[in-house]
C-alpha cells in the first residue's frame, strides 16, 4: 500500500526566509511518480511538479527547488526567499505506475505554510 | 490553456437529497477522477474512470456514489442520498495518454454542504 507522510503540520516563517517542506513516502512499486501541489486559501489545487522514480535529479524552478532521495524515500520542497503569496497548504502526493493505466494519487496530510511580513 | 471546469462551485443540499456534481475534463484526456477533501483534511481519492468504466474505487465510494460520462464531454459524480458527512470539497481531475497519464489536472472544486 502506498503512503505519504508530511510530518510538519504548520510552519511559520518571516518573509525572505528559506523554508523546506518535508515529504516521506512508502511504496512497493519500483516505478512511481511524486508530486507537489499548492492549495491557496481560495481552495484550488495548483500543480507544482511531477517527478518519476527513475529521475533523482534535483530540480529548480525560480524560487522553488525539489530534492528527491530514493535512499531515504523523501521528496522535499524548498522555497527560497519566501513571500507572503507563498502562504498556502502544500500537499505531497504519490502515484504508483500500476499496470500501465493511470492510477490514483495518494496525498499526504499537507503542510500549512504561513509567511508573514 | 485547457483546464478542467466544475459546476456548481458551491452546492447546498438537505440531508437525504440527491446531488450531481459536474465536471468537464480537458478535451483530449482519457482518464478521469474524483477526489474529496473534508474541510481541513487531506485530499482523498474516490474513483477513477477510463474507457467508460470505473478503473478503481476507494472504500469511501460506496453504493451511494456513482459516476457517469453521459455525453463524451461531461463527467458527473452522483450522490444518491446525501449524509452530513458528505460535506466536503469535491475535486474532479483528468489526465491524458502516455507518457503524461500520471499528470492529473484538477478542477477548481465544488464545495458541497449538506444540512
Amino acid at each position: 500500500a502506498q503512503k505519504v507522510t508530511q510530518a510538519q503540520t504548520e510552519i511559520s516563517v518571516v518573509e525572505k526566509e528559506d523554508v523546506t517542506l518535508d515529504c516521506v513516502y512508502e511504496t512497493r512499486d519500483t516505478t512511481y511518480y511524486l508530486f507537489w501541489y499548492k492549495q491557496p486559501p481560495s481552495g484550488e489545487l495548483v500543480f507544482l511538479i511531477r517527478r518519476n522514480s527513475f529521475d533523482e535529479q534535483n530540480e529548480i524552478s525560480g524560487r522553488y527547488s525539489w530534492n528527491f532521495q530514493k535512499s531515504t524515500s523523501s521528496f522535499n520542497f524548498t522555497i527560497t526567499a519566501s513571500q507572503v503569496v507563498d502562504s498556502a497548504v502544500y500537499f505531497c502526493a504519490l502515484s504508483e505506475a500500476g499496470t500501465g493505466t493511470a492510477s490514483k494519487l495518494t496525498f499526504g496530510t499537507g503542510t500549512r505554510l504561513q509567511v508573514t511580513l | 490553456e485547457p483546464e478542467v471546469t466544475q459546476t456548481p462551485s458551491h452546492q447546498v443540499t438537505q440531508m437525504g437529497q440527491e446531488v450531481i456534481l459536474r465536471c468537464v475534463p480537458i478535451s483530449n484526456h482519457l482518464y478521469f477522477y474524483w477526489y474529496r477533501q473534508i474541510l481541513g483534511q487531506k485530499v482523498e481519492f474516490l474513483v477513477s474512470f477510463y474507457n467508460n468504466e470505473i478503473s478503481e474505487k476507494s472504500e469511501i465510494f460506496d453504493d451511494q456514489f456513482s459516476v457517469e460520462r453521459p455525453d463524451g464531454s461531461n463527467f458527473t459524480l452522483k450522490i444518491r442520498s446525501t449524509k452530513l458527512e458528505d460535506s466536503a470539497m469535491y475535486f474532479c481531475a483528468s489526465s491524458g495518454t502516455r507518457p503524461s497519464y500520471n499528470e492529473q489536472f484538477f478542477g477548481p472544486g465544488t464545495r458541497l454542504t449538506v444540512l
